[in-house]
């Protein structure tokens, strides 16, 4: 099973609104990630989440604050978007980290955020 | 960030045709995966490669890791119209270079014509 999900499927959002998106993985992988993705563009690395501790941050503005509650989870909280943040939003997860190992990222079928 | 150049940038081509797409970067890879994605959804991966001149099939599917460790080639055989979609090309630096974080081509769009 290389099952990662994503709620929800879309959102639509104000600029003064908070949401939070939520992703899942039951693969016991041990590193988590958060991509953005625009139309007709490669994925672009947000945050990676090594063993439940935020690893990377891509320069990513503070309207953005991912949390890992656990192995299992990640979430992406967001708050005073703009409208260009509107965007394919990924999780993936990969059973090695990205400092010790490579290997395989599974992504999620993605949020589709739209911001008014 | 590191660059992946993925050609051709689109493909049209009737079904049954074989297809072939590449990736090339200037700087040493450890890992190549290729990964389709359908409009609105994630990317699915179809191939990972670890070892250069590595050939690797999935289906209709061939990849090769490139000897010079700087490409990467994807072919399908025989398409079909639920071939379409964009094929990613992905790669991870040679390890003591940091992070192996993942850098994406700029995709190959294929469309199939029945």
């Amino acid at each position: 099973d290389t099952e990662v999900t994503q709620t929800p499927k879309h959102l639509v959002m104000g600029m003064t609104n908070k949401k939070s998106l939520k992703c899942e993985q039951h693969m016991g992988h041990r590193a988590m990630y958060w991509y953005k993705q625009k139309a007709k563009k490669p994925p672009e690395l947000m945050f990676v989440y090594s063993y439940e501790k935020l690893s990377i941050n891509e320069s990513v503005p503070s309207r953005f604050s991912p949390e890992c509650p656990n192995s299992s989870l990640l979430n992406l909280h967001l708050h005073a978007l703009q409208p260009e943040d509107s965007a394919l939003y990924l999780c993936a997860s990969s059973q090695n980290d990205p400092w010790t190992g490579l290997g395989e990222q599974y992504f999620g079928p993605g949020t589709r955020l739209t911001v008014t | 960030g590191q660059q992946l150049n993925q050609s051709p940038q689109s493909m049209f081509i009737q079904e049954g045709e074989d297809v072939s797409m590449n990736c090339t970067s200037s700087s040493i890879f450890n890992t190549w995966l290729w990964y389709k994605q359908d409009p609105g959804e994630g990317p699915v991966l179809l191939i990972a490669l670890y070892k250069a001149g590595e050939l690797t099939s999935n289906g209709r599917l061939t990849a090769q890791f490139g000897i010079t460790r700087k490409d990467s080639f994807l072919n399908i055989s025989a398409s079909i119209p639920s071939d379409v979609g964009i094929y990613f090309c992905a790669g991870q630096l040679e390890e003591g270079t940091g992070a192996n974080n993942l850098f994406f081509g700029t995709g190959t769009r294929l469309t199939v014509i029945p």
